[in-house]
């Protein structure tokens, strides 16, 4: 069983939807959870953080932890053509290094 | 302030050269990490170092890969007698300190021919 899981998509909405995007993990030490974005052909980019269950809210995105479940999600509300990119979840925890998924592709059509 | 730096964005190597890459963290981290990221992959760590030291190797292949973050200057991956299987995009993050997030860098993609 794989450390994160995460389905690669690709995933394909209109303009305005509400689009969640998951990941599944098996190790309970992670304590550490991240969402990034990465446009094609760029680094990662930082959108949510957070160590605990429950939500954390940030404009359109909301990050949702269920450490009983081992189950993160990421919502965007009001989805945007510029959301249209691949989505990685990371976990971090007993190291300092980052464990990702494999990465969602969200396309967002106009 | 400027974000994480990596140099060059682009590097194209023949099978048995060497390739270095180097990384420059944001202004105040001293921690620097480096993953690699394979065709249709996700990301791997690779490496984590503080200033002249390496504190986690343990994502680094035993052979041909080594890396330094010296007390002046950029972090260096290297990489000796490249194989077409290092073809991939490798990537820097920095933090500011422990159990914190990582930012991380444009990449370096790396061809080898």
């Amino acid at each position: 069983q794989k450390e994160v899981e995460q389905d690669p998509g690709p995933l394909s909405v209109p303009e305005g939807a509400i689009v969640s995007l998951n990941c599944t993990y098996s190790n309970s030490a992670f304590q550490y959870f991240m969402w990034y974005r990465q446009y094609s052909r760029k680094g990662p980019e930082l959108l949510m953080y957070t160590y605990s269950s429950g939500n954390k809210e940030d404009g359109r995105f909301t990050a949702q932890v269920d450490k009983s479940s081992k189950y993160i999600s990421l919502f965007i509300r009001d989805s945007q053509p510029s959301d249209s990119a691949t989505y990685l979840c990371a976990l971090k925890g007993g190291s300092e290094k980052l464990v990702f998924g494999k990465g969602t592709k969200l396309t967002v059509n106009p | 302030n400027a974000g994480v730096m990596q140099n060059p964005r682009h590097l194209v190597r023949r099978r048995g050269q060497e390739a270095r890459l180097r990384c420059s963290p944001m202004k105040g981290h001293s921690h620097v990490y480096w993953y690699r990221q394979l065709p249709e992959e996700g990301l791997k760590f690779m490496v984590y170092l503080q200033k002249e030291n390496i504190i986690d190797e343990s994502g680094m292949p035993k052979e041909r890969f080594s890396a330094e973050f010296p007390k002046e200057g950029p972090s260096i991956l290297r990489i000796q007698q490249v194989v077409r299987g290092d073809s991939a995009a490798y990537f820097c993050a920095s933090s500011p300190v422990r159990e914190d997030t990582q930012y991380f860098g444009p990449g370096t993609r790396l061809t080898v021919l």
